[in-house]
């Protein structure tokens, strides 16, 4: 199975600022997702980052508060821009490694992110 | 558009007996399933999933779940539960032709020893 890694592991950030969470899977995959998850409940997608196209966003979701990039197969960054109190949340980062599985989803350990 | 509810926020069971987790789903044509359990400070793991084929899937740590497209469920379930567990279960639906997976609110096992 794909094994992911996410930095930071946590945040504590002041409002207005920005913080860029990087994602690294061990191998290459095509389909990475972000969600975004409170402590305990349930995940909601944020985007999907395939590498070599835009990512799509969820509906309440946009580009310029959520920057993703995906520059190759193994690596992705989400960017949580101009932050508030809200924002203040567990951001999962998961693939699909469909050279091992299709459909199943691996995840990250999470960054979880305070804002202050 | 696809959906998924858990019923219950929380399942208690004592140590030894069958638990069940339960979950609907609602999707447009045939519908991928799948169950991901996460454990304290953990990060979530796949258990199982049903694609096609034989309506009783088996999973990790013993766990199995049974699709009924008539009652359009897909519950957990584990003839002997243990303290270990204990976890919060997560179902989720993608739909046949899709990759956008969408999951339920989660519902938190206590298994009591």
């Amino acid at each position: 199975s794909a094994v992911i890694s996410q930095k930071p592991s946590r945040d504590i950030c002041q409002r207005g600022t920005s913080l860029t969470i990087q994602c690294q899977v061990d191998s290459q995959v095509t389909m990475m997702f972000w969600y975004r998850q409170q402590p305990g409940q349930s995940l909601t997608l944020i985007a999907t980052a395939n590498q070599g196209s835009e990512a799509t966003y969820e509906s309440g979701f946009v580009i310029d508060k959520f920057p993703i990039s995906r520059p190759n197969l193994t690596f992705s960054t989400l960017t949580v821009s101009n932050m508030s109190p809200e924002d203040s949340s567990i951001y999962l980062c998961s693939v699909e490694d469909e050279t091992v599985s299709w459909n199943e989803q691996f995840f990250g350990p999470g960054t979880r992110l305070t804002v202050l | 558009a696809q959906s998924v509810a858990q019923p219950e926020d929380q399942v208690n069971v004592a140590e030894g007996n069958p638990l069940t987790v339960k979950c609907t789903y609602s999707v447009s044509g045939n519908p991928y399933l799948f169950w991901y359990v996460q454990y304290p400070n953990r990060g979530l793991q796949f258990l199982l999933k049903y694609i096609t084929g034989d309506n009783l899937v088996k999973g990790s740590y013993g766990f199995e779940a049974e699709f009924n497209k008539s009652q359009t469920s897909f519950h957990l379930k584990k003839p002997s539960a243990l303290v270990s567990d204990s976890a919060l279960y997560f179902c989720a639906v993608r739909e046949a032709q899709g990759f956008k997976t969408i999951f339920g609110a989660g519902t938190r096992l206590f298994v009591k020893a």
